[in-house]
This record gives structure tokens, sequence and C-alpha cells, in this order.
């Protein structure tokens, strides 16, 4: 199976500043099809995951354009520049490229 | 608009079997995939399984041998079976399709 690994575990910020969170993958991710479906969601205090990025670097609708999305092969970056309030909440990357699925183990971000 | 709603039995006993359904409206489940997810209390998602849009099934290895997942298409209904239920499958539970996701269902094994 697809192991995917997030770093940092946990990312302290203040308000303004930018993030940045790493998934990488212990195989590629581009299907047969030339895709690669890697996405990656935020899950707020008790909520349901919410979908920000879906196919490496595109946001889903009503995303912020704040939330870049950039990478390739096994490689891939999420990128919160200008962390506002709501951004606060649990990140996970996430590879529908190959069969089993996988999520990565999450990545916290939080005030300093 | 895309709904999906899960729902269970909330409790369990260890041993025993899991049966969840997740509601579908604003789409056929012919045409999308619709996915389970769970969270253990305190920790990250995985991914379960799918059931593909053509009723093919894929799911994770470490679940494959107690985990099932079917559909009833004229109901808009799609249904997770899991047995020999331990403590550790204590979680919420979530269906997704795309980008939509249900507000999942807490389930609790406990004796």
């Amino acid at each position: 199976d697809v192991v995917l690994t997030q770093t940092p575990v946990a990312q302290p910020v203040t308000l303004g500043d930018q993030a940045s969170i790493s998934c990488r993958s212990s195989q590629s991710l581009v299907h047969s099809n030339g895709n690669t479906y890697l996405e990656w969601y935020l899950q707020k205090p008790g909520q349901s995951p919410q979908l920000l990025i879906y196919k490496v670097s595109n946001r889903f609708s009503g995303v912020p354009d704040r939330f870049i999305g950039s990478g390739s092969g096994s490689d891939f970056t999420l990128k919160i520049s200008r962390v506002e309030p709501e951004d606060l909440g649990v990140y996970y990357c996430f590879q529908a490229t190959h069969d089993p699925h996988t999520f990565g183990a999450g990545t916290k971000l939080e005030l300093k | 608009q895309v709904q999906l709603k899960e729902s269970g039995p909330g409790l369990v006993q260890p041993s025993q079997t899991l049966s969840l359904t997740c509601t579908v409206s604003g789409f056929s489940l012919t045409s999308y995939n619709v996915h389970w997810v769970r969270q253990p209390p305190g920790k990250g998602l995985e991914w379960m399984g799918v059931i593909w849009s053509g009723g093919n099934t894929d799911y994770n290895s470490a679940l494959k041998p107690r985990l099932s997942i079917s559909r009833d298409t004229s109901k808009s209904q799609v249904f997770l079976t899991m047995n020999r239920l331990q403590t550790e499958d204590t979680g919420i539970y979530y269906c997704k399709v795309l980008a939509y996701w249900g507000q999942g269902t807490l389930v609790t094994v406990s004796s």
C-alpha cells in the first residue's frame, strides 16, 4: 500500500504568516492515465473534513487563493499564505491514484 | 444538492458485526463512487473502502478480511458491514463522494 508521510506533525504559526506542509509518497502518484490524484483536506474540530485541493494544484470551489498546492511524482506541498483564524485545524493529504487509497497522518496548524 | 447521511447503531458489542447505512441525495449511485472513511477518537483519517459507480468494490488491505460494502441503487443507499469488531474500531464513520462528506456517525465498541 502507498504510504503518505506528512511533515511536520504540527506547525505553529502566527496569523498572517505563511505555512507549508509536505506530503511525500512511498511511490509515484502518477496514474496510468497521466493524472496525479493527490488531494488536500482540512478538518476543523468537530467537523467533517473539507476538500481544499484536488489533482495536486486545483482549488476546489470556494477555496481562497491563499491555498496553493504544488508538486509532482511523489513529493507534494501545500502552502498557505497569510494564515487566517479559519485556517487552523488538521490538514491531511490523500492519494486516490493507487488502490487502496490512503491518507497521510495529518499536520496540525496551530497558533504559536 | 449533494447530501450524504450516515446512520447506524451507535453502540456495538465486541466481536459483533457493525452495519452502517449511507443515504445519499442529489446524485445517482450509478454515476459516482462512494467511499467510507473512519476516524478513531483524537486520531487521523483512515480510508476504509469504496464502491465504484459500476458496483465493484475496493478495500483497505488491513480491513479487507472483515469488511464489505454494498448498495441499493433504488433506495440511494450504500451499506458498510464489518464483522469481529474490537474496541479499536471505535470512532466516527463517514461516507463521502467527491468533495462531499456526511456528518459522520459515532460507533462505540464496548460491552
